[in-house]
């Protein structure tokens, strides 16, 4: 059974760089998709993108251009950046497995954006 | 992009009761592609149904989904004390994938 466990900072402050991992047990990130969702406090879910290999990522496009996503095969984790957050960016994030469905989550980090 | 609204905002039901929650979209999906996920406190949101009407590999048979093109509807046919939690639709046929924001069914 597919395990995912992400990891980063709890707190940053408004314009530095998010960096997020997800590591991931029980599946070769090989041989799938894997994704990033978004939860803000008291509001909706938010699919932000995901990625595979031999595939680009794909991002959200309603969402700008400050998301990175990018895959570490020989350590089988998946990696989120985010450029420039500010208070809006404040959320948990979940990594997950799959394309657009995300069938297997991760626990989730909450990340605080605050000066 | 597509925006999904759910309905009504809470459910408050006893147990063995039967729980219809709804899911519409803001336009019509051309494809069945309308999940159910369950949501408890301080847990990942776990698959429920996908394709609309599929039910997930392990989800008691008690939950099930209908619908297509823009109304969709998860029911859950009677109640468990262990069903409290929100539950979110997912859109994932079109551009960006889309949630609706949610429906709290508590459990009297």
């Amino acid at each position: 059974q597919v395990q995912l466990q992400e990891s980063g900072p709890g707190l940053l402050k408004p314009s530095e760089t998010l960096s997020l991992t997800c590591t991931v047990s029980g599946a070769s990130i090989r041989s799938d998709y894997w994704s990033w969702v978004r939860q803000p406090p008291g509001r909706r879910l938010e699919w932000l993108g995901f990625i595979s290999t031999g595939e680009s990522p794909y991002y959200n496009p309603s969402l700008g251009g400050r998301f990175t996503m990018s895959l570490d095969t020989s350590k089988n984790q998946f990696s989120l950046r985010l450029t420039s957050v500010t208070a809006a960016d404040t959320a948990k994030y979940y990594c997950a497995k799959g394309r657009t469905l995300p069938d297997s989550w991760g626990h989730g980090t909450l990340v605080t954006v605050s000066s | 992009e597509v925006v999904l609204t759910q309905s009504p905002g809470t459910l408050s039901l006893s147990p063995g009761e039967r729980a219809t929650l709804s899911c519409r979209a803001s336009q019509s999906l051309g494809n069945p592609y309308l999940a159910w996920f369950q949501q408890k406190p301080g847990q990942a949101p776990t698959v429920l149904i996908s394709v609309a009407s599929r039910r997930v590999a392990g989800i008691p048979d008690r939950f099930s989904g209908s619908g297509s093109g823009t109304d969709f509807t998860l029911t859950i046919s009677r109640l468990e004390p262990e069903d409290s939690a929100v539950y979110y639709c997912q859109q994932y046929g079109g551009s960006p994938p889309t949630f609706g924001q949610g429906t709290k069914v508590d459990i009297k």
